[in-house]
């Protein structure tokens, strides 16, 4: 299996500038999250699917990120307009929900943004 | 307010040293992971205690979950260069289909 896949693997664009992050998540896989990594904040998780349903996005940080899964086989991660503060590291990870509790969340390589 | 504090943030020790790095909290959870990330990729799972009290063994590395589940520690033995990694906490407050909350993670560098 190729894992999840990410893509860009670097962005680089302007303040204002729409910017799209994508996510292949591992087939068979019911779950799909996403994150964001800085170095002042660390980890946080953005949003997750299950089953390609939203089920939280209240760590969205505002109106300018829009997440979409309109397949199982594929996610989007949107910011528009993009400011200097979204600079990060982003994060796409799926999982096999199965309820037991011990599931494992695989992470792809991320999208390092920078907003100039 | 992190809801997972981790420390120490920066560790940087000898190979064939010891160490413990620590995950906080005063929330409870379902589940705890530690997983491990190297610069330019993303986190690897080590990890997942779900008991209370529960104790695992991954070669040199023991994990342990508080009885609580609020915290849970992870001890190296013989620390070797290939330790060296970005190790982070993470719990899941609700079941397994949920979002994981990360502490801000442990920087380990292991100095031959």
């Amino acid at each position: 299996d190729a894992g999840v896949i990410q893509s860009p693997r670097h962005e680089v664009t302007e303040m204002g500038q729409e910017v799209t992050l994508r996510c292949k998540p591992i087939s068979g896989h019911n779950s799909l999250f996403w994150y964001r990594q800085t170095m002042m904040r660390g980890l946080e998780l953005l949003i997750y699917f299950n089953n390609n349903v939203p089920i939280d996005d209240s760590g969205m940080p505002e109106d300018r990120f829009s997440a979409k899964m309109p397949n199982a086989s594929f996610s989007t991660l949107k910011i528009q307009p993009s400011e200097p503060r979204d600079s990060a590291v982003y994060f796409c990870a799926s999982s096999l929900i199965s309820g037991t509790g011990r599931e494992t969340q695989y992470f792809g390589p991320g999208t390092r943004l920078l907003v100039l | 307010t992190q809801l997972l504090e981790q420390s120490p943030q920066f560790l940087s020790i000898q190979e064939g040293e010891n160490l413990t790095v620590y995950c906080n909290s005063s929330s409870v959870f379902s589940s705890l992971q530690w997983y491990r990330q190297e610069p330019g990729e993303g986190p690897v799972l080590l990890v997942t205690v779900v008991t209370g009290g529960e104790v695992k063994k991954l070669k040199r590395l023991t994990f342990q979950f508080g009885d609580a589940r609020k915290d849970s520690s992870l001890h190296i033995t013989a620390a070797q260069p290939g330790d060296t990694g970005l190790y982070l906490c993470a719990g899941a407050l609700g079941g397994g289909a949920d979002g994981l909350t990360f502490g801000k993670g442990t920087h380990l560098i292991i100095q031959p």
